[in-house]
């Protein structure tokens, strides 16, 4: 089991450009979760997502943010435009159910400069 | 102007000696709890889990302890290890269809 694969690792782009973190759950797992985390917040839960469908996107920041999820096996999360204090680490998690425990990602560590 | 970062409480231990890792949770209706460890440039990692019909649960040289009357959870970790140096946050939720919230985490630092 390859785990849940983000890409890409590392993201360093200009205030203003457009960016698109990706996402790949587990095999067989219905939920699907982004969450961003910083030192000044901690972990937070962006958005999630149960059988493809967004379920809780209360945690989005503002119109510039914007997650889909297509298919079971891929997510995006977008952010346009891009501004410096959405520099951050971005975990996409997947579990069996949203009750259930999460697997997570490796994190994409973006910065905008 | 400056910004003030989310200083973690640092719980610095001897190597081989045991850790306690408290966690104290506010929803009287959480049912469900999980530590999470998070390794430097790494994704938090599941550890272990426990169910509130539960008040104790042994993983390997962990141990997770609740006690629903004063909403604590603690994570036990035995002959604690360099490799255990990281971040651990406790986890909770409230009801089937419900999602997981985070605590701010901990930091362990185990000194050789």
């Amino acid at each position: 089991d390859a785990g849940v694969i983000q890409s890409p690792r590392h993201e360093v782009t200009e205030m203003g450009q457009e960016v698109t973190l990706r996402c790949k759950p587990i095999s067989g797992h219905n939920s699907l979760f982004w969450y961003r985390q910083t030192m000044m917040r901690g972990l937070e839960l962006l958005i999630y997502f149960n059988n493809n469908v967004p379920i809780d996107d209360s945690g989005m920041p503002e119109d510039r943010f914007s997650a889909k999820m297509p298919n079971a096996s891929f997510s995006t999360l977008k952010i346009q435009p891009s501004e410096p204090r959405d520099s951050a680490v971005y975990f996409c998690a997947s579990s069996l159910d949203a009750g259930l425990a999460y697997t997570f990602g490796s994190g994409t560590r973006l910065t905008v400069v | 102007g400056e910004s003030v970062g989310l200083h973690l409480p640092t719980l610095s231990v001897q190597e081989g000696d045991n850790s306690i890792i408290n966690c104290a949770y506010s929803n009287s209706a959480s049912d469900y709890f999980i530590w999470y460890k998070q390794e430097s440039g790494k994704g938090p990692q599941f550890i272990i889990d426990i169910r509130s019909n539960m008040d104790k649960r042994q993983g390997q040289r962990v141990t997770v302890l609740l006690n629903k009357t004063v909403k604590h959870l603690s994570l036990q970790i035995a002959a604690t290890q360099p490799g255990d140096s990281a971040v651990y946050f406790c986890a909770e939720k409230a009801g089937a269809n419900s999602k997981l919230t985070f605590g701010k985490g901990i930091t362990l630092s185990v000194r050789p």
